[in-house]
This record gives C-alpha cells, structure tokens and sequence, in this order.
C-alpha cells in the first residue's frame, strides 16, 4: 500500500530562516515523488518533482530510499513562501497520487 | 486555454439531496480524478478516469458516482447526501499513463457543506 506521512500540521519560521518540511513514505515499488503547494486563493499546483531534480523558486528535495524519505528544503525562507505543502507518491505513471496529510507553512517578517 | 473548471463553486446541501458536481479540461487530457480535501487528511482520491468511458474506485469511493462520456467532461454525483461528505472537491487532471513524474493539474475547487 502507499503512504505518506507529513508529521508536522504546521511549520513556522522567521523570514531568512532555512525551512525544512519533512515527508517520508511507504511504496513496495520505485515511487515518483512529488511536492505540491496551495497558496492562498490558489488552485494547488505542482511545487517539483524528484525525477526532475529541478529547483523550483529556490526549494530543492532529494529522494532518499534508505530513509524513504523526500524532504522539502529552502536555505532561506520568504514571506511569499507560506503556503499548504503536499507531499504526495505515485506509482511509474503519476496518476494514482496518494497526498499525505499537508503542512503549512508560515513565514514571518 | 481555461484549463480544469469546476462548477459550482460552492454548495449547500440538506442530508438525503443528490446532486452533480461539474468538471471539464479543455487540454486533452486522458486521465482525470477526483479528491476530496479534509483537514488533517490532506487530499483523499474519490473516483478516476483514464480515458472516455473508463473509471475506476479512488480510496473514499463510497456514497459517489462518476462516469466520462468525453474526454472533457468528468462529473461527480452525490446520490444521497450526507453530513460526512462535507469536504472541499477537487478536480484534477493529467495527460496519459506512462508519463514518469506526470504533472495533475487542478481545478479550482468546490466547497460543499451538507446539512
């Protein structure tokens, strides 16, 4: 079965800090991890994606199979970064996505 | 290009109502779905589609019927509304499978309070 898991409902860091939104999941097979992020009065919209290996808006996340983990980084936050971020996991052809439970994530000036 | 439209925006229904929530993609896209939004439960699949006349069960399938007659359209119906099917109702969709790392695109949304 697949699973996420995004242990903290809420993250909250001062403008500059680095931020680090934790995801960690459970597939039997090769998974395709990605992020999605909500911004307010937005349609939820794809963040990046591993196989990508792409940085989008100064984010990067790297796909760790030993920890099964696909942690969310930034060096340093901005206020324009709070957002609700999605971990989510799909089998070879990423329709199936299995979203884990989300974090929000509050920059403050 | 409106990309993935959802109607109605918002909807207030009593328990037992049934009605009809609305999606359509103008991309050409072959593969659509169907979330429901939860606090504290992220996004659950409801229903799925791969192509036009092709759906499938998501994880929370129960109380819900789809079909896709087009490859635009993709309705979801509530047949019996009930309180536990007050969510917020996302429509998303993706071009076809075997896409690795295959992008969904989302509609924008219906909220649904059932009474």
């Amino acid at each position: 079965a697949q699973r996420v898991t995004q242990p903290e409902k809420l993250l909250s860091v001062f403008k500059g800090a680095p931020v680090e939104l934790k995801c960690n999941y459970s597939y039997s097979g090769s998974p395709e991890l990605f992020w999605y992020v909500q911004y307010s009065r937005q349609r939820l919209q794809l963040l990046l994606r591993h196989i990508s290996r792409e940085s989008i808006k100064g984010f990067t996340a790297d796909l760790n199979k030993g920890e099964t983990s696909f942690h969310l980084k930034k060096p340093f936050a901005q206020e324009e970064d709070s957002a609700m971020y999605y971990c989510a996991l799909s089998g070879y052809n990423g329709n199936k996505l299995v979203f884990g439970a989300g974090t929000i994530l509050r920059v403050k000036s | 290009n409106a990309g993935v439209t959802q109607t109605p925006k918002f909807q207030v229904l009593k328990t037992g109502q049934s009605m009809t929530l609305q999606c359509a993609q103008d991309m050409n896209h072959e593969y659509m779905s169907w979330y429901r939004q939860d606090p504290g439960m992220g996004l659950r699949l409801i229903h799925y589609s791969v192509g036009a006349g092709i759906t499938d069960q998501g994880e929370v399938p129960n109380g819900y019927n789809v079909s896709r007659s087009t490859t635009e359209d993709f309705p979801l119906r509530l047949l019996s509304a009930a309180p536990s099917q007050t969510s917020v109702y996302f429509c998303a969709s993706s071009y076809g499978a075997g896409i690795v790392g295959n992008e969904q695109f989302f509609g924008p949304g219906t909220r649904l309070t059932v009474l």
